[in-house]
């Protein structure tokens, strides 16, 4: 099975300044990768997801994510965060053998200071 | 076009009773998964179905959960005699055939044992 790990379950960054939050995985067989948010009380949003070619993806919200095999790593970044990005951040990652199975990280919470 | 829908939001069960969460998944997709997340922590896979087949019960505790997607009608999460233990928020997603789409989730049910 794999495993997802979310550095940091809080992170709390002034408004404007950048956004890194940090995901690595364990597999030799590059997966699926993908982001998700999570806004209270409610169910989790797609961010952007990477299967396959380019390894910079772009996704939502001004959101971007680097696939980086040799680190086993898929941080997700925005250079200038937003009050309205506050949020639980989930980092999943597909099963090696059947790409429909995601396993997540257990989440890091993004808090943005005024 | 309706996403992934959820019934009820919130339950309240009392220790012993039964729990049934339904989950229609969105048009076109034919394959519903159930998560569980419980305070604090991230997405824990319970259970993979397409229409009347289990692929992947990996994640259903052996006794007392079961699932089922039938012909007709929602997908249908089964919890009996409830204990406190699983009270937590329980997501179903659905996705297309296609690998590696990524899920769209539903608002989930927040289920309380009392």
């Amino acid at each position: 099975a794999q495993s997802v790990t979310q550095l940091g379950s809080h992170v709390s960054v002034s408004e404007g300044a950048l956004v890194l939050l940090r995901c690595n995985y364990s597999s030799s067989v590059p997966p699926y990768l993908f982001w998700y948010v999570q806004y209270p009380n409610q169910g989790l949003q797609l961010l952007l997801k990477y299967t396959t070619g380019a390894t910079l993806v772009k996704g939502i919200n001004g959101f971007e994510a680097e696939f980086k095999k040799s680190e086993t790593s898929f941080h997700l970044t925005k250079p200038s965060a937003h009050m309205s990005d506050a949020a639980e951040y989930f980092c999943a990652v597909s099963d090696a053998n059947n790409f429909n199975k995601f396993y997540f990280g257990s989440g890091t919470k993004l808090n943005v200071k005024p | 076009n309706a996403g992934v829908m959820q019934n009820p939001r919130h339950l309240v069960r009392r220790r012993g009773q039964e729990a049934r969460l339904r989950c229609s998944p969105m048009k076109g997709h034919s394959h519903v998964y159930w998560y569980r997340q419980l305070p604090e922590e991230g997405l824990k896979f319970m259970v993979y179905l397409q229409k009347e087949n289990i692929i992947d019960e990996s994640g259903m505790p052996k006794e007392r959960f079961s699932a089922e997607f039938p012909k007709e009608g929602p997908s249908i999460l089964r919890i009996q005699q409830v204990v406190r233990g699983d009270s937590a928020a329980y997501f179903c997603a659905s996705s297309p055939p296609r690998q590696g789409s990524g899920y769209t989730f539903g608002s989930g049910t927040r289920l309380t044992v009392v």
